[in-house]
């Protein structure tokens, strides 16, 4: 089991460029999500998925879009890139969300 | 805003000591979970109890939960240098993970 992938691991983008962060997991898991991490805080929410074809909001949702055509890949889009998007990205699976999350390696994103 | 709030932000120990660092949340939730995140790195799940549980044990950690105060804890025994990360309370709101804002532990040899 490779458990969750993400690519690229770091990104530099300039600000209006548009990127998918690529997820996914082996471990057939119905639940994925997207956080953000930014220096000194915990995790945000941007979105998240219950199921293939089923993809709800978070905290910070804005200036994001994600898909789950898939149970196994989950990715995430940027339209337009600002320097505030600028931040460690993490995707994370787990059987439900009562459940043990497993987290990915991260991408950090750098927008210019 | 963030569900859970951990506290103390930063905990500066030297091993062999315990460490203890709390979680407050806002909301009834089913479960709450503790994650351990290395520097720069993914979160790495440690221990999760469910709201019907009062206390729950893994190695030499020991997870408190008290609903009605809507708080929990996690204690981490005997403490080594290589427990020095950050660590995150999650809490299920409805249908999402909310994580806290962490506490950064460090242990001195």
């Amino acid at each position: 089991n490779a458990g969750v992938t993400q690519t690229p691991k770091f990104q530099v983008l300039k600000t209006g460029q548009s990127m998918t962060l690529q997820c996914a997991q082996d471990m057939n898991h119905e639940y994925m999500s997207w956080y953000r991490q930014d220096p000194g805080m915990g995790l945000r929410l941007i979105h998240y998925s219950v199921g293939a074809g089923i993809t709800d909001q978070g905290e910070v949702p804005n200036g994001y879009n994600v898909s789950r055509s898939t149970t196994e890949d989950f990715p995430l889009r940027l339209l337009s890139a600002a320097p505030s998007q600028t931040s460690v990205y993490f995707c994370a699976s787990s059987k439900g969300l009562g459940e043990t999350q497993y987290f990915g390696p991260g991408t950090r994103l750098l927008v210019l | 805003s963030q569900q859970g709030e951990e506290d103390p932000q930063a905990l500066s120990i030297q091993e062999g000591e315990n460490a203890t660092m709390n979680c407050s949340y806002k909301t009834s939730i089913n479960n709450l979970q503790w994650y351990r995140q290395n520097s720069g790195r993914g979160l790495v799940h440690l221990i999760l109890i469910r709201s019907n549980e009062r206390e729950k044990h893994s190695g030499r950690l020991r997870v408190t939960l008290d609903t009605s105060k809507k708080s929990s804890s996690l204690l981490i025994t005997a403490s080594r240098a290589a427990d020095t990360a950050s660590y995150f309370c999650a809490t299920d709101a409805g249908q999402k993970l909310v994580f806290g804002t962490g506490t950064r532990l460090l242990v001195s040899p």
